[in-house]
């Protein structure tokens, strides 16, 4: 069974850091990894999309990298800033036993303080 | 390019109702899926449509049906409400499931009383 684990739960840096959001999931047998945000009492916006035959993507200051062997992704924020203060959540679609469910992590809580 | 759009916002019910939720794709995809987002579960797959057919259904009682009409729109129906059913409910679609982006519409929140 796929399980998707994030890590940090919550995460408060000051504007301007760079920062790292982890994401872990059980079976490499996936077909692709997505990053989301949420914004509070709204639905999710999709950042940025990898592959399974990838091994990064890019999106102005957010880089999302996959390894699939190890079961991990990392999402990378550059220059953080107030208004990138959401929930950010992992998905991956595929595995072994699931072929077409998405599967979620619990999400990353970000506060970019002024 | 309207994005997916989701009706109600808001629903009220009372145990043992049921009720309607609506979804209406990005034009052109093909794919609709729908998720329950609660605080304790977190978001969780509940079934995803293809040209009419469902594709895939996630693990909740038969109370939780669906279908997807001919112009892709979809409907997810949920019979004999319980309080656990309070929850956000948001549709997803896609141009495919399996390699496309999925675009959220912003859901439908329905509290059970």
């Amino acid at each position: 069974k796929q399980e998707v684990t994030q890590i940090p739960a919550a995460l408060s840096v000051p504007e301007g850091e760079n920062l790292v959001l982890n994401c872990s999931f059980t079976d490499s047998a996936i077909y692709n990894l997505q990053w989301f945000r949420q914004d509070p009492g709204k639905g999710l916006t999709s950042l940025l999309l990898i592959q399974s035959s990838q091994r990064e993507q890019t999106s102005g200051r957010l880089n999302a990298s996959l390894d699939k062997s190890s079961g991990r992704s990392t999402l990378y924020i550059a220059a953080s800033q107030p208004g990138d203060s959401a929930t950010y959540l992992c998905a991956v679609i595929g595995g072994s036993s699931n072929t077409g469910k998405l599967i979620f992590g619990q999400g990353t809580t970000l506060q970019v303080k002024p | 390019k309207a994005g997916v759009t989701q009706t109600p916002r808001y629903l009220i019910k009372t145990r043992g109702q049921q009720v309607t939720l609506s979804c209406s794709p990005i034009s052109g995809h093909r794919s609709v899926s729908w998720y329950q987002q609660t605080p304790g579960q977190g978001l969780q797959f509940l079934f995803e449509y293809f040209s009419e057919t469902q594709r895939n259904k996630g693990n909740f009682p038969g109370r939780f049906s669906g279908r997807q009409f001919s112009n892709s729109r979809s409907e997810m129906n949920v019979s004999t409400l319980e309080l656990g059913d309070s929850a956000l409910y948001l549709c997803a679609s896609s141009t495919d499931r399996t390699f496309s982006p999925l675009h959220f519409g912003n859901g439908t929140r329905l509290t059970v009383t």
